[in-house]
């Protein structure tokens, strides 16, 4: 089965309120990088955050990870519409190789 | 100033044909990836070349062949198409692999008929 899990699967807003999306994996990990993908378009990195870190912003992302409870959340506050995407969770462990989660779709309505 | 390019952008053909798709990067990247996202948006990774050798080879049906004849450039090349292989297909490169971020292609949506 697929390394990451995310959820919800879909999540709408309204415009300006906060998002919160969460990915859980089951090994352990070097590396968990954040990625949006726009409809049609290819995946975007948005963030990085490494095995050693708890925690890590970016503009109006924050990113948290709980390497005990092999889970990390990705939190954009103030969302607009053009937040509208799919997100998805990639987990790094040995041999380089990169495993996405399912994605959660998230839609901010205007 | 495309960083990481594919084509075709959409490629339609019937069953049992054989069709490529390229990709080529320009940041300098040494490893490249081949990725196939279904219809529910699961994206899974096929292959992964750094310095133009595989260094993952995921279950992929032998009839996936990838060929990278430099480092700025990963071919996918796909025998005896099937309908199952309908998707889309992403190309990424990173500097490292899998210890930075992956810089992905537009895509290239595959229908087979």
């Amino acid at each position: 089965s697929q390394q990451g899990e995310e959820d919800p699967q879909a999540l709408s807003i309204q415009e300006g309120e906060n998002a919160t999306m969460n990915c859980s994996y089951k090994t352990s990990i070097n590396n968990l990088q954040w990625y949006r993908q726009n409809s049609g378009r290819g995946l975007v990195h948005l963030i990085l955050i490494r095995s050693n870190e708890r925690e890590k912003h970016s503009g109006r992302l924050r990113v948290t990870l709980d390497t005990s409870k092999k889970s990390s959340s990705l939190l954009i506050t103030a969302s607009r519409a053009a937040d509208t995407a799919s997100y998805f969770c990639a987990t790094e462990g040995n041999a380089g190789k990169s495993t996405f989660g399912d994605g959660t779709t998230l839609t901010v309505k205007p | 100033d495309t960083a990481v390019s594919q084509t075709p952008k959409y490629l339609v053909t019937q069953m049992g044909n054989d069709k490529s798709i390229k990709c080529e990067q320009n940041l300098g990247h040494d490893t490249m990836y081949w990725y196939k996202q279904d219809s529910k948006k699961f994206l899974k990774i096929m292959f992964s070349y750094n310095n133009k050798e595989l260094i993952i080879n995921e279950t992929v049906p032998n009839r996936f062949s990838p060929k990278s004849p430099d480092k700025a450039h990963l071919n996918l090349h796909i025998n005896s198409l099937e309908l199952g292989d309908s998707a889309v297909y992403f190309c990424a490169s990173s500097q490292d692999p899998g210890r930075n971020e992956q810089f992905f292609g537009p895509g290239t949506r595959l229908t087979v008929l």
